[in-house]
C-alpha cells in the first residue's frame, strides 16, 4: 500500500513566522509532488508543485523535495492568519492520474 | 473562470437507497475523478476517466460505480448505500498532458447515509 505521511497537527504559530510543514511519501518511483491548500469547509486548491531536488519558491511559499529521503516539505514565511488552513500533501503514483494524498496537516496562524 | 459544479452540497439517504451524485466541468477537461475524503484518512480515489464511456478503478471502488456519457459529465453511483459510505465527496477534473498537473475542484457533497 503507497502511503503519505502527514503530522495532522494543529500545528500553530504566530503572526509573522516560519510554518514548516512535512510530509514522507512510500513509493521510490513518485515524480511529481504537490501540495494543495483547504480552507475549513471548502474544497482543496493547488499552490505548488515540485518535480525535482532540491528548493522551488513561489511568493511566501517555499518547496522542497529530497527523493533519496523521501520527503517534501512546504515553507510558508511571514505566515498569515489566512494562512490557517489544512494543508494536503499530494504524490503521483505512476502520473499525474493517480494523486495519493496525505491526510493533511492543520495550520493555525495566531496574531 | 474555471468551474467543476457538484449538483448538491448536502445529502441524506437511507441505507440501501440507490445514490446518484453528479458533476459537471465547463472547461473541456478529458479527466474527471471522484474522492472521499474522511476525517484523518485525506482523499482517496473511488473512480477516475480519461475520456468519454471510459473508466479506471481508483483505491477503493467497492460499493460504487460511474458513468461518463457526455465528456462535461461524470457520475458517481453507490447502488445501495451503507452507512460507511457517509463521506464528503469531491470531484476533480484536469487536462491532459502539459500543464495537467492542476486538479480543479468541485465545492464537495456532504453524504449521510441513515
Amino acid at each position: 500500500q503507497k502511503e503519505v505521511e502527514q503530522n495532522s497537527g494543529p500545528l500553530s504559530v504566530p503572526e509573522g513566522a516560519i510554518a514548516s510543514l512535512n510530509c514522507t511519501y512510500s513509493d521510490r518511483v513518485s515524480q511529481s509532488f504537490f501540495w494543495y491548500r483547504q480552507y475549513s469547509g471548502k474544497s482543496p486548491e493547488l499552490i505548488m508543485s515540485i518535480y525535482s531536488n532540491g528548493d522551488k519558491e513561489d511568493g511566501r511559499f517555499t518547496a522542497q523535495l529530497n527523493k533519496a529521503s523521501q520527503y517534501v516539505s512546504l515553507l510558508i514565511r511571514d505566515s498569515q492568519p489566512s494562512d490557517s488552513a489544512t494543508y494536503l500533501c499530494a504524490v503521483s503514483d505512476g502520473g499525474y492520474n493517480k494523486l495519493i494524498f496525505g491526510a493533511g496537516t492543520r495550520l493555525a496562524v495566531h496574531p | 473562470d474555471v468551474k467543476v459544479t457538484q449538483s448538491s452540497r448536502y445529502l441524506v439517504k437511507r441505507t440501501g437507497e440507490k445514490v446518484f451524485l453528479e458533476c459537471v466541468q465547463d472547461m473541456d477537461h478529458e479527466n474527471m475523478f471522484w474522492y472521499r475524503q474522511d476525517p484523518g484518512l485525506g482523499l482517496r480515489l473511488i473512480y477516475f476517466s480519461y475520456d468519454v464511456k471510459m473508466k479506471e478503478k481508483g483505491d477503493i471502488p467497492e460499493g460504487y460505480s460511474v458513468s461518463r456519457e457526455k465528456k462535461e459529465r461524470f457520475s458517481l453511483i453507490l447502488e445501495s448505500a451503507s452507512t460507511n459510505q457517509t463521506s464528503m465527496y469531491l470531484c476533480a477534473s484536469r487536462i491532459s498532458g502539459a500543464g495537467g498537473e492542476k486538479l480543479f475542484f468541485g465545492s464537495g457533497t456532504q453524504l449521510s447515509v441513515l
